[in-house]
């Protein structure tokens, strides 16, 4: 079983609309999770961080953490032409505690999101 | 200064080069992370630097060898690299290990 998984997409949604991403991760063991935004040919950017059970809202962007059914996902309110891009899921999981400790981040291998006009 | 600063963004080398990518931030994150990424596949963790130390190795072969010369700055050093090993190089850093990630732009290697 694949330690973080996404649905690849494409999800195509029209301009306005709800766009939902989902995210489902194997290790009971995640601590911090994480939604990155990647345009084609350029980096991934931070949208949003969780690392407690429910949602957590900055603008348009609504995570949602359920640790017990182990799924993360990200709502994308009215959604943007500008908003297509890749989206990527983040798990990470603590092998050592602390700030100094050792944490193993995985990926997803991301949803790509077309919204159309 | 919220940057990571990824030197050079395009290289192209054979495969009997030596040469260094370059990654430097100011945030005064103790944190720093390789990344190799393949078209339309995610980010693959290489190698995590914690307080300068080498945390986290993903068995990567010896081809690519990591320096962490101090809090702000980290190397990959290429040597002997393959056709296969031609991808975006993705350098990272967050607060501390664990902590959410800030990108460079990455540099596009091209080995032939």
């Amino acid at each position: 079983q694949k330690e973080v998984e996404q649905n690849s997409g494409p999800l195509s949604v029209p301009e306005g609309a709800i766009a939902s991403l989902n995210c489902t991760y194997s290790d009971r063991g995640s601590q911090s999770f994480f939604w990155y935004r990647q345009y084609s040919g350029k980096s991934p950017e931070l949208i949003m961080s969780i690392y407690s059970n429910g949602d957590k809202e900055d603008g348009r962007f609504t995570a949602q953490l359920n640790k017990a059914s182990q799924y993360v996902s990200l709502l994308i309110r009215d959604s943007q032409p500008s908003d297509s891009a890749t989206y990527l899921c983040a798990v990470n999981i603590g092998l050592t505690q602390g700030p100094s400790g050792t944490y193993k981040y995985i990926f997803g291998t991301g949803t790509r999101l077309k919204v159309l006009a | 200064d919220t940057e990571v600063t990824q030197t050079p963004k395009h290289l192209v080398m054979g495969m009997t080069n030596k040469k260094s990518l370059k990654c430097e931030q100011h945030m005064g994150h103790r944190a720093m992370y390789w990344y190799k990424q393949k078209a339309k596949k995610p980010p693959e963790l290489m190698f995590v630097y914690s307080y300068e130390k080498l945390s986290i190795n993903e068995s990567v072969p010896s081809r690519f060898s990591p320096e962490c010369p101090n809090s702000s700055l980290l190397n990959l050093h290429l040597h002997a690299l393959q056709p296969e090993d031609s991808a975006l190089y993705l350098c990272a850093s967050s607060q501390w290990a664990g902590e959410k990630l800030f990108f460079g732009s990455g540099t596009q290697l091209s080995v032939l």
